[in-house]
């Protein structure tokens, strides 16, 4: 079984300038996250996706940052415009529907941003 | 609300000897709790997780934890350490079952190095 797939891996960009990160979740997963990672530091999360709804993004800065996730499967995340603290690695985690799990999250690989 | 924390952000023990990673949680309903691992440049991997059964836990790798309620602990350890255990440890709590929320809040990670 495929796990959680994000792209692109590595992404160096201006200040200023924008950028998207993209997570295809296992499949079957009707829950979608996204974490922020700072260097030496735990995953913080950004947002949470049940289907198509975001049902916590409190910690999602939205002047410059975004997220969707169409038709309840893949999910994007945006930036615009990138600033020199935006970098970090930014995670995406996939897990069961609420209430037949364990709490378990699966995570991709990561999306690691610089700005210069 | 549920936070974690990780006493010790770097761990450095000799190989063969006992590996022990520290974790308090708070939580004000009972937890679920979890460790990760993650290896440099990659995700976040599932070691093992407690969720209100057996309070001592087996997780891979020969690693394992013992949830004490009583100590708000679940310290993370291993017999024996081997050179591939050389990595970034996060300890996570949810809110269980008992909870709305499936957010996983993470500790500030330990490192651990093993000397050859």
């Amino acid at each position: 079984e495929a796990g959680v797939v994000q792209s692109p891996r590595y992404k160096i960009i201006e200040k200023k300038q924008p950028v998207a990160f993209w997570c295809n979740p296992i499949s079957g997963h009707n829950t979608l996250y996204w974490y922020l990672q700072n260097l030496g530091q735990g995953p913080e999360l950004l947002i949470r996706y049940e289907n198509e709804e975001a049902v916590d993004d409190s910690q999602l800065p939205k002047d410059r940052f975004s997220a969707e996730r169409l038709k309840g499967v893949d999910s994007t995340l945006k930036i615009q415009p990138a600033e020199l603290g935006d970098s970090a690695v930014y995670l995406c985690a996939s897990s069961l529907r609420r209430g037949t799990n364990t709490g378990e999250l699966f995570f991709g690989e990561g999306s690691r941003l610089t700005v210069l | 609300a549920q936070s974690v924390t990780q006493l010790g952000s770097h761990v450095s023990v000799s190989e063969g000897a006992l590996v022990l990673l520290r974790c308090n949680y708070s939580s004000s309903v009972p937890p679920y709790l979890f460790w990760y691992v993650q290896y440099p440049n990659q995700g976040l991997q599932l070691l093992l997780k407690y969720t209100s059964a057996a309070t001592l836990v087996k997780g891979i790798n020969g690693f394992e934890a013992e949830f004490k309620k009583s100590e708000t602990s679940f310290h993370l350890t291993k017999p024996s350490a081997h050179m591939s255990d050389a990595a970034e440890y996060f300890c996570a709590v949810s809110g269980g079952s008992s909870s709305r929320a499936q957010k996983l809040v993470f500790g500030q990670g330990t490192r651990l190095t093993i000397n050859p």
